[in-house]
């Protein structure tokens, strides 16, 4: 059981470069989020998912695009990247409904110069 | 939407000493408090949490309390010990919903 994993772990771009940040999970957690976290601003929430198929915007969505093709992978992909998309990236997952503990990956460090 | 706000940004303390970190959130239908610790350059790991329908709960060394009416909610951490030096999020959820609304931190550093 690997619990949430995320690749790369560290990642240099230019500015105007695309990437995809992968995420999977191997609980059968219907919900699945996106998280940057910057010094000072802790953990803003990007994009979500409540299943396969099914996605919406958290606080801090522009620059970003994810999609939901199945249970276990949520992508996160940057079309055009900025110096402000420099941060950590994190994903979490959880069953869905209100109580249960989000289970966090071990992250992707940004840096687009 | 959701805001949560936590005090205070760092902590120092003895070891042995106890330590407290307050949150309050804004959203009367928050209905989950979960409590973050993240050590340095790590993933944030949940270490407890509390619902509504209850005012405190422990575990060992730690404990969290929440006043509704007030709508704040803190963690207590007891007996500190270096180990226990990390970044702590709190956050909520509202309604049914899975979203968590983080606090910024608080840096906690256990001094020998």
């Amino acid at each position: 059981n690997a619990g949430v994993t995320q690749t790369p772990k560290f990642q240099v771009l230019k500015t105007g470069q695309s990437m995809t940040l992968q995420c999977a999970q191997d609980m059968n957690h219907e919900y699945m989020s996106w998280y940057r976290q910057d010094p000072g601003m802790g953990l803003r929430l990007i994009h979500y998912s409540v299943g396969a198929g099914i996605t919406d915007q958290g606080e801090v969505p522009n620059g970003y695009n994810v999609s939901r093709s199945t249970t276990e992978d949520f992508p996160l992909r940057l079309l055009s990247a900025a110096p402000s998309q420099t941060s950590v990236y994190f994903c979490a997952s959880s069953y869905l409904g209100g109580g249960y503990e989000q289970y966090f990956g071990p992250g992707t460090r940004l840096t687009v110069t | 939407g959701e805001n949560v706000e936590q005090h205070p940004s760092t902590l120092s303390v003895q070891e042995g000493d106890s330590a407290v970190i307050k949150c309050t959130y804004s959203d009367s239908a928050s209905n989950y408090f979960p409590w973050y610790k993240q050590e340095l350059g790590k993933r944030p790991q949940l270490i407890i949490d509390i619902r509504s329908n209850v005012g405190e709960k422990k575990d060992q060394r730690i404990a969290v309390t929440l006043n509704k009416t007030a709508k704040h909610f803190s963690l207590h951490i007891t007996e500190t010990q270096p180990e226990d030096s990390a970044v702590y999020f709190c956050a909520g959820v509202t309604g049914g919903g899975n979203k968590l609304t983080f606090g910024t931190g608080t840096q906690l550093k256990v001094e020998l």
